[in-house]
């Protein structure tokens, strides 16, 4: 299982863009990477998934550089909400068999008036 | 259901005792996970199944730890003997095949006492 690195914590200000990066040096040719949200007392909630390239959706984008070695979650314009742990995760999309998400400890974002 | 539902909220136990925790998967989801998430720590992987059988049980931290899932949908984590350590939130997860887009439920939060 590929492992990741991700900063243990940022901090940003409302109306900023965040990016976060992780990194998984280990990625295996059939891993996709994953980004989770987790607010307190609440189960982890998924935000965006990627191959490769540029993933956009209307929470986030994920860009991915060509060696698939680390990814970047981008928050644009981040409002006090987005106050949360994220979490980057790299996985098998499960065609070869079992595969577990292994979560890291996360980056904890705060997010400052 | 809408989503995954996961019972009870809160436990409070006293150690030696035994507990039972619940998870309703989303319908037709045929992967279902247990995490454990001590407090301010990430998620721990516990047991995985796919239909009723359990592939990988490697997470299990002790064989006072025991899981089963019936008609490959409610499933129910055991834990005899509690112990203080086993205070945690135990996380339960959905997807309709492994390895693709989990959902989570709000997890049971237990303290042993």
């Amino acid at each position: 299982l590929a492992k990741t690195t991700q900063p243990i914590s940022m901090d940003s200000y409302e109306g900023q863009e965040v990016n976060i990066t992780c990194s998984h040096n280990n990625i295996a040719t059939n891993d996709y990477i994953t980004w989770y949200q987790q607010f307190p007392s609440q189960g982890p909630r998924f935000i965006i998934q990627g191959y490769k390239t540029k993933v956009t959706n209307e929470v986030a984008s994920l860009f991915i550089p060509a060696d698939r070695k680390s990814s970047t979650l981008s928050l644009p314009r981040v409002s006090l909400s987005d106050t949360a742990v994220y979490y980057c995760l790299v996985g098998d999309m499960g065609n070869t068999g079992f595969q577990k998400l292994v979560f890291g400890t996360g980056t904890r974002l705060l997010v400052s008036p | 259901g809408a989503g995954v539902s996961q019972s009870p909220s809160n436990k409070v136990t006293e150690k030696g005792k035994d507990v039972e925790l619940r998870c309703d998967p989303i319908s037709g989801h045929t992967a279902l996970y247990w995490y454990r998430q001590s407090l301010g720590q990430g998620l721990e992987f516990l047991i995985y199944f796919q239909g009723n059988s359990a592939p990988d049980k490697s997470g299990l931290p002790s064989d006072r730890f025991s899981a089963e899932r019936t008609g490959g949908s409610v499933s129910t984590l055991t834990i005899q003997r509690t112990q203080q350590e086993d205070s945690a939130v135990y996380l339960c997860a959905s997807s309709p095949r492994q390895g693709y887009g989990y959902t989570f439920g709000s997890g049971t939060r237990l303290t042993v006492v």
